[in-house]
């Protein structure tokens, strides 16, 4: 199995722009969709990319994914950031057998 | 409006057993994938377990093969989660999500496992 490595920890003003990143350790980033969800405490995590770069009805485009082939990795970019963007990001993806893998988590902190 | 009902969760000692379930409502359900993720306290969400759509193949992580079993009954709209064996570290918040790996949609509010003695 492969790991996904995601910094413990970011944070950024109102209004700029944060990336989280999520490394993939072992198999090629590209090979199968990468996917990130939000999670504020207490609540259930929301779904906001999917399939690399795709964004949910009701996510804001401030929200966009992308993955970087020479790095082997996955990106969050989220930009005007709102103090409702404070939450834990997670990113998954999977392999040929079949089994999820979960990035460790980005606690985001707007100040 | 879909939505994903947990149910099933409570108090158990070490090496009992639970079933959760999950109401969907709201989709075909008998169209998609399902899974299931745990968040243990203090740590990061862990993927459990996905079925497909027809229940004809099941996968699972590591750490919970051979002691939980996924299935689902289309004809209630209903995914289960039997847990067996359970251990101190199985304690978390146990989530339905609907879809495939890589496009995971809807969540469903969790319900709580407890392993202690």
């Amino acid at each position: 199995n492969f790991m996904l490595t995601q910094p413990h920890s970011v944070s950024e003003s109102p209004g700029k722009t944060v990336t989280i990143s999520c490394t993939r350790s072992s198999g090629r980033i590209a090979s199968n969709y990468v996917q990130w969800f939000q999670q504020r405490p207490g609540s259930s995590p929301r779904t906001v990319i999917y399939e690399d770069d795709q964004r949910p009805s009701g996510v804001p485009d401030r929200f966009s994914g992308s993955i970087d082939r020479s790095s082997n990795s996955a990106s969050l970019t989220i930009s005007g950031l709102k103090t409702e963007d404070e939450a834990d990001y997670y990113c998954l993806s999977y392999d040929s057998s079949i089994q999820g893998v979960f990035g460790g988590g980005t606690k985001l902190t707007v100040l | 409006e879909v939505q994903l009902l947990e149910s099933g969760g409570g108090l158990v000692q070490p090496g009992g057993s639970l079933r959760l379930s999950c109401t969907a409502s709201g989709f075909t359900f008998y169209s998609y994938a399902m899974n299931w993720v745990r968040r243990a306290p203090g740590k990061g969400l862990e993927w459990v377990s996905v079925i497909s759509d027809s229940g004809g193949s099941t996968y699972y992580a590591d750490s919970v093969k051979g002691r939980f079993t996924v299935s689902r009954d289309n004809s209630k709209n209903t995914l289960y989660l039997q847990v067996n064996s359970l251990r101190a570290e199985d304690t978390a918040i146990y989530y339905c999500a609907k879809g495939n790996l890589g496009q995971l949609d809807y969540w469903g509010q969790g319900t709580l496992v407890t392993v202690s003695s």
